[in-house]
């Protein structure tokens, strides 16, 4: 299976501040059709996942244009140019490219 | 508005079969790959496996042997089957649409697999 590293696992910031997550996959994320499979994903307190960015750097509707996405191959960011409070919660990266999709381990964005 | 619905056991008893049904709203069943996630505590999410609306399925082989998911066009939900759970199989159970890119998903729902 792929795997996908994320890091930090923990990143507190202050409200405000640039906030900007790593995520690493084990093998590139290029599909056959060219397309890179990489989502973002935010999980508040209690929530199911809401899918933030898929394809590397596709904003989905109604998602803060503070939250942004970039990389390719196997390396990929998500950045969040100022933090408000209700981004915190956990972010997670995700491949659809090589079955069984996988997940990172989470990062948990906090106060500092 | 896309809404998914998760439903079932919240129990279930070591050995025996973990079942649930997640009933799509607000928008047709046909049409789109359909999804089964799950989240053992303290763990990372894991894709159980996908159908098509035409029943064709898809399985993550850490778990082929064990599930079997369905799909029901005529009452807009899809199922989950998982068979011989161990505690391992504790966790919260998402369905979602789209397995390669999850757009919408269900609220959650807990299954702990206990005697």
């Amino acid at each position: 299976d792929v795997v996908m590293t994320q890091s930090p696992l923990s990143l507190p910031v202050t409200l405000g501040q640039p906030a900007s997550i790593s995520c690493r996959s084990s093998e590139s994320l290029v599909y056959s059709d060219g397309n890179t499979y990489l989502n973002w994903f935010q999980q508040r307190p209690g929530q199911s996942p809401r899918r933030l960015i898929y394809k590397v750097s596709n904003r989905d509707s109604g998602v803060p244009d503070r939250f942004s996405g970039s990389g390719s191959g196997t390396d990929f960011t998500l950045q969040i140019s100022r933090v408000e409070a209700e981004d915190l919660g956990f972010y997670y990266c995700m491949q659809g490219t090589h079955w069984p999709y996988t997940f990172g381990q989470g990062t948990k964005l906090e106060i500092k | 508005q896309v809404q998914l619905q998760e439903s079932g056991p919240g129990l279930v008893k070591p050995s025996e079969t973990l079942s649930l049904t997640c009933t799509v709203s607000g928008g047709s069943i046909s049409g789109y790959y359909w999804t089964w996630i799950r989240q053992p505590p303290g763990k990372r999410l894991e894709l159980i496996g996908f159908v098509y609306y035409t029943g064709s399925t898809t399985y993550n082989p850490s778990l082929k042997s064990r599930v079997t998911i369905s799909v029901d066009t005529s009452k807009n939900h899809f199922s989950l089957r998982l068979s011989s759970v161990t505690a391992a199989d504790t966790a919260v159970y998402y369905c979602a649409r789209s397995p390669i890119f999850p757009d919408y998903w269900g609220q959650g729902t807990l299954v702990t697999v206990s005697s």
